[in-house]
């Protein structure tokens, strides 16, 4: 079984500030793992997703992620976020032999204050 | 191409009532996933369907849901009897296949209320 842990169920920040929302992981076999953004009322976009290779994954919206396995870690930057960037964003880990069943964490609320 | 389009977006039922939720994957996708995203919670697995069959239904409440993705139309998700612990959004996801580097869309959900 998988299971996702985001750290900080809440990030205020001021605009133009970096950012960065942690995400920590635990499988017992390979797996893919995601980034999400959650918009109010709306549905989930992906921001960025690792699947194999480097370790640096960019994203859009000029986020990006590291896969760090020694430490089961996922965290997700920003080196300058924008007010726009306020939102939900979700930790996710999906097995390699099921692109679609995934196990979320509880979500980072981010706000950007100006 | 349209994403995949759930509806209705919002549906309010009273407690006893039967909730139908619909989604109708990307062209061309024909495996679809549903997620319940309960208040201040992040998104749980419920079902994962193929064309005409249940795959995977480990998320599922025993009781009173049933999901089903028929050979022509959307697939449905289906909540008999609803009670207030019902009340969640609900997203669907659909894929092409189920493997490597297969990405998974989702639709805008649907937030369901029971009064």
């Amino acid at each position: 079984a998988q299971s996702v842990t985001q750290l900080d169920s809440q990030v205020p920040v001021f605009e133009e500030a970096p950012v960065e929302l942690r995400c920590n992981y635990s499988s017992s076999v390979s797996v893919y793992l995601f980034w999400y953004v959650q918009y109010p009322n709306q549905g989930l976009q992906l921001l960025l997703k690792y699947l194999s290779g480097s370790t640096l994954v960019k994203g859009i919206n000029g986020f990006e992620a590291e896969f760090n396995k020694s430490q089961t870690s996922f965290h997700l930057r920003k080196p300058s976020v924008h007010i726009s960037d306020t939102a939900e964003y979700f930790c996710a880990v999906g097995l390699n032999t099921n692109a679609g069943k995934s196990t979320f964490g509880d979500g980072t609320t981010l706000t950007v204050k100006p | 191409n349209a994403g995949v389009m759930q509806n209705p977006r919002h549906l309010v039922r009273r407690r006893g009532q039967e909730a139908r939720l619909r989604c109708s994957p990307m062209k061309g996708h024909s495996h679809v996933y549903w997620y319940r995203q309960l208040p201040e919670e992040g998104l749980k697995f419920m079902v994962y369907l193929q064309k005409e069959n249940i795959i995977d239904e480990s998320g599922m409440p025993k009781e009173r849901f049933s999901a089903e993705f028929p050979k022509e139309g959307p697939s449905i998700l289906r909540i008999q009897q609803v009670v207030r612990g019902d009340s969640a959004a609900y997203f669907c996801a659909s894929s092409i296949s189920r493997g490597l580097n297969t990405e998974a869309f989702f639709g805008q959900g649907t937030r369901l209320t029971v009064v």
